[in-house]
């Protein structure tokens, strides 16, 4: 069984950095795309980003696009979203993903002066 | 992009009675392969989302036998046969089809 622990979440300027991680076992890491999610305060489910098992495909929403990153580290299982020019409305808890079937306990983000 | 619409936007339901949720998609949800990436996902207060029915109508592993998916094309209907105080919460669809992944709204079941 999959489990996900994300972790590098906190509170941080508008216009600031952060990056996040999600350490992953019990699994071949490698052999499946991995994804983040939010979900801003009160509201709804968000796709960000997701990225391919090899790492060579990456997509994201238009909302994040030229601001975030994701990467991968296979050979420390685990998936990062590097998270630049942070805005208000990036505000959220954010969940990793293994493919579409398992998902982290999520990381709070929060942009606030 | 595509659009998910889900209905109703919340559920007060009896224990034991049946429950229905409505999902459509702005276009069809079929892959070339003849899969349609059709998924549903329970959110339980204060936790994170857990998959429920991938591919339209395939149970998770661990999903009770009361959960059903259901549907084609743009329409689909997540169907709990007898709901049970631990089935509140938010359910969502989401299509897994193309990039970018996206959800509906989300329908809030409450027990009655």
């Amino acid at each position: 069984e999959v489990q996900l622990l994300e972790s590098g979440g906190g509170l941080v300027q508008p216009g600031g950095s952060l990056r996040l991680s999600c350490a992953a076992s019990g699994a071949t890491f490698s052999t499946y795309a991995m994804s983040w999610v939010r979900q801003a305060p009160g509201k709804g489910l968000e796709w960000v980003s997701a990225i391919s098992g090899s790492g060579s495909n990456t997509y994201y929403s238009d909302s994040v696009k030229g601001r975030f990153t994701i990467s991968r580290d296979n050979s420390k299982n685990t998936l990062y979203l590097q998270m630049n020019s942070l805005r208000a409305e990036d505000t959220a808890v954010y969940y990793c993903a293994k493919d579409k079937d398992t998902w982290g306990q999520g990381t709070l983000v929060t942009v606030s002066s | 992009d595509i659009v998910m619409t889900q209905t109703p936007l919340s559920l007060s339901v009896t224990p034991g009675q049946p429950a229905s949720i409505s999902c459509k998609s702005s276009q069809s949800l079929l892959h070339s392969d003849g899969r349609a990436y059709l998924y549903w996902y329970l959110q339980r207060p204060g936790q994170p989302p857990q998959l429920l029915i991938y591919e339209v109508s395939n149970r998770f592993s661990g999903v009770p036998d009361r959960f059903t998916g259901s549907g084609s094309g743009t329409d689909f209907t997540l169907k709990i046969s007898r709901v049970e105080a631990e089935d509140v919460g938010v359910y969502y669809c989401m299509q897994g089809l193309q990039p970018p992944l996206t959800f509906g709204g989300g329908t809030k079941l409450e027990i009655k």
